[in-house]
């Protein structure tokens, strides 16, 4: 079935240090590509998304791009900042799910120093 | 913005017990809302959806005796733990699909509850 695997955290950065949180996924068809965002205390945000091959989403600094060809949507940040310390998730949408839902890495939870 | 209030955010309940988790949709109507589970270091899994008015349809291996959930109204689905169990503790979560946006990315999350059954 559908599955999405990203890096294990945590991850703990200095600011200003650039970012990179890996996302492959296996799934049939072509899938949505989404990018979740969890700040403490609080719900999932989406971050940012991708729904075909070569697309790039990007929103507040960061990015990641579909890459059909290595089943990977890789999130990136150039600079972090402390207010960027969160939990991230990587997801898809379900080709054969029930009604649309999403399917989730692990999540990769990430620090920054100042 | 579209957003889901879920309560409790912490819940200990004693080994036995019940517990009911809210979700809330407080300015849009929700007609569809999915049940998610996460256990430490794993993804977060979906339990079961749940549509207003009819019954939820349970994912693969959820117990739907022991994992009671209720729609009964566009703004409110319940999930309740019955006879809880320590293995049941989890972090739990709700998301809803917000009504005239895109299916693939018109979601949006409650904060989730932490439960832990001693």
């Amino acid at each position: 079935g559908d599955s999405v695997t990203q890096m294990e955290g945590p991850v703990t950065l200095s600011e200003e240090a650039f970012l990179t949180i890996n996302c492959t996924y296996t799934a049939t068809g072509y899938p949505s590509l989404f990018w979740y965002v969890q700040y403490p205390g609080e719900g999932l945000q989406l971050l940012l998304k991708a729904t075909k091959a070569d697309d790039k989403g990007s929103n507040k600094g960061f990015e990641a791009t579909y890459r059909k060809e290595t089943t990977s949507f890789h999130l990136e940040k150039g600079s972090v900042q402390v207010s960027d310390s969160a939990v991230y998730f990587c997801a898809l949408i379900a080709t054969g799910g029930s009604q649309g839902n999403l399917i989730f890495g692990k999540g990769t939870k990430l620090s920054v120093k100042p | 913005g579209a957003v889901v209030s879920q309560h409790p955010s912490r819940v200990i309940c004693k080994s036995g017990t019940s517990v009911k988790i809210e979700c809330r949709s407080l300015d849009f109507q929700a007609t569809t809302m999915f049940w998610y589970r996460q256990f430490p270091k794993q993804s977060l899994m979906l339990m079961a959806t749940s549509n207003e008015g009819s019954k939820a349809t349970y994912e693969q291996g959820v117990e739907k005796d022991k994992f009671l959930i209720n729609h009964a109204s566009l703004t409110l689905s319940t999930l309740t733990v019955t006879s809880a169990h320590p293995e049941d503790s989890s972090f739990y979560i709700c998301s809803a699909r917000v009504p005239g946006l895109s299916k693939n990315y018109g979601y949006t999350f409650g904060s989730g509850t932490r439960l832990t059954v001693v």
